[in-house]
């Protein structure tokens, strides 16, 4: 079975574009989960999607969203980048989005804003 | 507030030698808990978990780990340490209601020496 899969692997932007991030989670897998990973503040919480609906979202700001499709793919779009937004995001899936389950990730997407 | 605290940043072994890499959570009920390997430029991948039952799990790679709910520890072992081993190495804890929402540790770096 193919894993987590998540494109672009990497990108580069400047500051005050906007972003989108793709994300296909293990088949058969409905929760996708994103966390942004930085050397300051380590590895975070975005939000997490079941059958297309946000049920948790971690302490970002409103510039960062997401959504997830029928098909249990999922985006997640940051807009006006700033300069701390450079990080590795990491998108992980798991199989029936009850309660804590075992998250499988994917290889992560590079984001750099200069 | 729930937390995971890994005390070691850094650890340098010898290959060969064994090793105990420490995690200390902070949580109210029995923690839902992780273990997760990164090698440089890749995602996470889960070496074991623990949810319930035996105190003592075995993971891939010849990892295991000891959960003690006295001690709020997770700690993670192998008896002899590879130089394929040299990666960071995260502990993570389930947030309660959390909808597998992680927490992670700051993560430890594990070097071996040849």
């Amino acid at each position: 079975k193919a894993g987590v899969t998540q494109t672009p692997r990497y990108l580069i932007k400047t500051r005050g574009q906007q972003v989108t991030l793709s994300c296909s989670p293990i088949s058969g897998h409905r929760s996708v989960s994103w966390y942004q990973q930085t050397p300051g503040q380590g590895l975070q919480f975005l939000f997490e999607y079941f059958s297309e609906t946000q049920r948790n979202k971690g302490n970002f700001p409103g510039r960062f969203s997401g959504r997830q499709f029928s098909n249990s793919r999922s985006e997640m779009n940051v807009s006006t980048l700033e300069l701390g937004d450079s990080a590795l995001y990491l998108c992980a899936s798991s199989l029936s989005g009850q309660g804590i389950e075992t998250q499988y990730f994917g290889p992560g997407t590079r984001l750099l804003v200069l | 507030a729930q937390s995971v605290t890994q005390p070691d940043i850094h650890i340098t072994v010898s290959e060969g030698a064994s090793l105990e890499l420490r995690c200390n959570y902070s949580y109210g009920a029995t923690p839902y808990l992780f273990w997760y390997v990164q090698s440089p430029g890749q995602g996470l991948q889960l070496l074991l978990k623990y949810f319930s039952g035996d105190t003592l799990v075995q993971g891939i790679k010849g990892f295991e780990a000891e959960f003690k709910r006295s001690q709020s520890s997770f700690n993670l072992r192998k008896p002899s340490v590879h130089w394929s081993d040299a990666a960071e190495y995260f502990c993570a804890v389930g947030a309660s209601g959390g909808y597998n929402k992680l927490i992670f540790g700051a993560g430890t770096r594990l070097a071996v020496h040849p």
